[in-house]
Parts: structure tokens; sequence; C-alpha cells
């Protein structure tokens, strides 16, 4: 079955270090990537998508993603992070074709940021 | 993108009773979607409302504990029948566009 998998749970990073967001997805076809952003009491924004073309995606807030279709990864980067990246980041995928199409979404990792 | 009203932004309910949550796009849209979001955890999907038609639920929902009504293209309610402390949860409805997709603010919903 589809799915979509993001290893690591929690990540404690020091501000202005750099990041890394884990996910990798099932999916037999070329998929739709997503990376959204829950902050606390907050409702999801989207980061960026991959949905064809240069596998290097850029976001905003600074975030990139690269797709890599050879290890079914779409893991999400920033070179300096900040206090305020502290959330819950979740990676999607679209699957589904021929008006079924729905978004299913990893467990979710969330992000401290230490001073 | 689509700007997603909903409401109500939280409730706290009895259990037995239901609660109604509204869903309005500013846009027309072919799709809508009904997400909830237990404590802690990710979003799951509920179920998929296409104007005109029945709404398809996945795995796991029912359409007597999660009835749906989606009247025009740009409105969608969501209905947390009986409830019990188990549906405790955030809901959220999105809507799909070229780009993306969009998601409203959720309702916090708690069950006592």
């Amino acid at each position: 079955a589809q799915s979509v998998t993001q290893p690591d749970i929690h990540i404690t990073v020091s501000e202005g270090a750099s990041l890394e967001l884990r996910c990798n997805y099932s999916y037999g076809a070329t998929p739709y990537l997503f990376w959204y952003v829950q902050s606390p009491g907050q409702g999801l924004q989207l980061l960026l998508k991959y949905f064809s073309g240069d596998t290097l995606v850029q976001g905003i807030k600074g975030f990139e993603a690269e797709f890599k279709r050879s290890q079914s990864s779409f893991n999400l980067r920033k070179p300096s992070v900040h206090w305020s990246d502290a959330a819950e980041y979740f990676c999607a995928v679209v699957w589904g074709q021929g008006g079924s199409e729905k978004l299913v979404f990893g467990k979710g990792t969330k992000l401290t940021v230490n001073p | 993108s689509a700007v997603i009203s909903q409401k109500p932004s939280r409730d706290i309910c009895q259990r037995g009773t239901s609660l109604t949550i509204q869903c309005q796009v500013d846009s027309q849209v072919t799709m809508m979607f009904w997400y909830r979001q237990q404590p802690g955890q990710s979003l799951t999907l509920i179920a998929t409302a296409n104007q005109g038609s029945e709404a398809t639920y996945e795995s796991g929902f029912v359409i007597d504990k999660f009835p749906i009504s989606r009247p025009n293209l740009t409105f969608s309610t969501l209905t947390v029948s009986n409830m019990s402390p188990e549906d405790s949860s955030i809901y959220l409805c999105s809507v799909e566009q070229v780009f993306g997709y969009t998601f409203g603010s959720g309702t916090r919903l708690t069950v006592v």
C-alpha cells in the first residue's frame, strides 16, 4: 500500500544549525509531494511542493527539498534554523487518479530549536 | 490561494451529543476533504466530498458517525455524531487547488 514515512519523531537542533527532515514514500508512479508545517495551535501551512521537473524545490521561509526517485525520498532542508522554526513538520503525498486523488500524511516530525 | 473559513474554531461538548462543523471557501472547488487530527498525531483523511454526490469515506469512518453535506461548490459540513471522549480531536477541512491543498484553521473538539 502507498505510504509516507517520516523516520524521525522528534529532532532537536541549535539555533543557527542546519536541518534535514527525512521523508520516504512508497508509491508506484511519480508522486506529488508536499511539506507542511504546523505551529502550536495553528493550522497547516504549505512549505513547498514537488510535481515534476527540477528535483530541488525552493519553498517559503528558506526551506528547500530534494526529490530523489532512486531513494524514494523527499527530504526537507534548511541551512540555518531560527527559533521560530520550532513546529511540527508533515510530509504528504497525493495518490490516486481519475478524480479519486487524496492527500496522505506522514506521522510528522516535531522540531525543537535550542537557543 | 483559496481562503477557507471553518467554524466553530473550538467547542466543548457533552458525550452523546452531536456537533456540526462548517467549512466555507471563497471560491468554487470541486473536491473538499475532511481530516481528523487526534492529540499528538498526524492527519487522517475521513472522507472526500464532491458536490452533488455522496461523500466517499475512508476505511474506519462511516457515514452514520460522520455525516457530510456538500450542498454547493463553496460549502461543506461535517457532523460528529453521538460523541464520545475518543472523538476529541482537531477536525480540518481542505480543498484541492492547482498548486496543492489548502487547509482551514481547524475545529478543536473536546468531548467531556
